[in-house]
C-alpha cells in the first residue's frame, strides 16, 4: 500500500482543466514543503515537472501547476492538450535522501 | 547534456545475482545523491536505494534491504546496483536518477533497464 493516495485516473476534453490530489500524512506531505511531480509518458522515462509543492521547472509549461492543502498536495493542468496524456506520480522525500512515490494516475484527454 | 545510460539489465532466475551499471555525464558525478527507482511492468515508480555523493551513506527501501548493494565509482563516473538473492517480484525497468538536493527531486533520469527474474 503506497503512502501517497492519488486517484487511479482522471480526464478531461482538450482545453479543460484537470486535477490530480496525492494525500499523504501531516509527517510527510502536511508539515514540509518537499513535495514534487513526475510526467511519464508510456515507455518512457519519468520526468519532473514540479517541485517544492509549486516550483515549475525551466522549460515547463505553465499550464502545469503545484498546490498544498492540508495533508494533500495537488497537480493542476490548465488548457489540456493531447501531448499531457500520460501517468503523472507525485513524490515526497521521507527523510534524508530517501523518497517514495504515489501510486500514480492516468490522465486521459477525451 | 546530463546523461544516464542504464546497462546490464537481463532474464535471471530467482536466486540468482546480477549487477545494474549507470554512466554517468555531462555533469560533475561526484557532487550528486544518485538513486535507482524501479517500475514493475504495468506498476508504478518505486524508490529502491541512494547512496550519497561521495559514497559514505547508503539507504535502501524495505523491499530490497539485505539483497541489494548500492555503490559508485566517482573515478569512473558510474553508479552501480548489485542485486542478489533475485526474486519474480523484483522484476521491473530499473531507473538510475540524479537527485537534486536543492530542489530535493529527482531532475534527471536514464532510459532504463529491464530485469526480468523468472525461471
Amino acid at each position: 500500500q503506497s503512502a501517497l493516495t492519488q486517484p487511479r485516473s482522471v480526464s478531461g476534453s482538450p482545453g479543460q482543466s484537470v486535477s490530480i490530489s496525492c494525500t499523504g500524512t501531516r509527517s510527510n506531505i502536511g508539515d514540509y514543503n518537499l513535495v514534487s511531480w513526475y510526467q511519464q509518458h508510456p515507455t518512457k522515462a519519468p520526468t519532473l515537472i514540479i517541485h517544492d509543492v509549486k516550483r515549475r521547472p525551466s522549460g515547463v509549461p505553465d499550464r502545469f501547476s503545484g498546490s498544498k492543502s492540508g495533508n494533500t498536495a495537488y497537480l493542476t493542468i490548465r488548457g489540456l492538450q493531447a501531448e499531457d496524456e500520460a501517468d503523472y506520480y507525485c513524490c515526497s522525500n521521507a527523510g534524508g535522501h530517501t523518497f517514495f512515490f504515489g501510486s500514480g494516475t492516468k490522465v486521459t484527454v477525451l | 547534456q546530463v546523461q544516464l545510460v542504464e546497462s546490464g539489465g537481463g532474464v535471471v532466475q530467482p536466486g540468482r545475482s546480477l549487477r545494474l551499471s549507470c554512466a554517468a555525464s555531462g555533469f560533475s558525478f561526484s557532487s550528486y545523491a544518485m538513486h535507482w527507482v524501479r517500475q514493475a511492468p504495468g506498476k508504478g515508480l518505486e524508490w529502491v536505494a541512494v547512496i550519497y555523493f561521495d559514497g559514505n551513506g547508503k539507504q535502501y527501501s524495505d523491499s530490497v534491504k539485505g539483497r541489494f548493494t548500492i555503490s559508485r565509482d566517482n573515478s569512473k563516473n558510474t553508479l552501480f546496483l548489485q542485486m542478489n538473492s533475485l526474486r519474480p517480484e523484483d522484476t521491473a525497468v530499473y531507473y538510475c536518477a540524479r537527485e537534486d538536493a536543492v530542489i530535493t527531486s529527482f531532475d534527471s533520469w536514464g532510459q532504463g533497464t529491464l530485469v526480468t527474474v523468472s525461471s
